[in-house]
């Protein structure tokens, strides 16, 4: 399996919603990541995780918490999000998380608050 | 602070000219820089990395450090080049090992007509 799968494709949620988006990947990679996409920009990083710690949030503020249960899943939690946060969220490992290694990405989520 | 500029957000040619994707970056260490394409309701994925020096789909780029670029270049254009680019950048920005995730310009919209 050389891919990276994210659930669910598309989710719609309220303000007052918890939810939570999932990412998985079964290559044997030890680094993860969550970035967002808004329309017609690039992905911008949210946060790392390496070897299941995490290593680095973008001051991504606390509605949004991150978590890795093993190697191959990542979650986002998402609680009392904001109508500003509906993008496309993008999940992505590589085989380490030294800078040369490839990160694969995965289809993303579409996520819309409303 | 790490940045990526591609200075063109479109780009269009015709079949069969040669093309050049424009990418300047500004980085105090030494980067490690990547182009990223997405075709039509795929996702991203990796085209080409400098550290590997290699020829992907007849694309190449060379990494200048003298003028901070990684132009992408392909002499000769065909139709399913048309895709959405975007340089990327990965450095060491934090302490404690490890490298953080990619930055990303701003993409180009690469339109190749027939």
């Amino acid at each position: 399996d050389t891919e990276v799968t994210q659930t669910p494709k598309h989710l719609v949620m309220g303000m007052t919603n918890k939810k939570s988006l999932k990412c998985e990947q079964h290559m044997g990679h030890r680094a993860m990541y969550w970035y967002k996409q808004k329309a017609k920009k690039p992905p911008e990083l949210m946060f790392v995780y390496s070897y299941e710690k995490l290593s680095i949030n973008e001051s991504v503020p606390s509605r949004f918490s991150p978590e890795c249960p093993n190697s191959s899943l990542l979650n986002l939690h998402l609680h009392a999000l904001q109508p500003e946060d509906s993008a496309l969220y993008l999940c992505a490992s590589s085989q380490e998380s030294a800078s040369f290694y490839e990160q694969y990405f995965g289809p993303g989520t579409r996520l819309t608050v409303t | 602070a790490q940045r990526v500029t591609q200075p063109e957000k479109l780009l269009s040619v015709f079949k069969g000219a040669p093309v050049e994707l424009k990418c300047n970056y500004s980085y105090s260490g030494s980067p490690e820089l990547f182009w990223y394409v997405q075709y039509s309701r795929q996702r991203l994925q990796l085209l080409l990395r400098h550290i590997s020096r290699e020829s992907i789909k007849g694309f190449t780029a060379d990494l200048n450090k003298g003028e901070t670029s990684f132009h992408l270049k392909k002499p000769f254009a065909q139709e399913e080049d048309s895709a959405m680019y975007y340089c990327a950048l990965r450095g060491f920005m934090y302490s404690g090992g490890g490298a953080d995730g990619l930055t990303f310009g701003k993409g180009t919209h690469l339109i190749i007509q027939p």
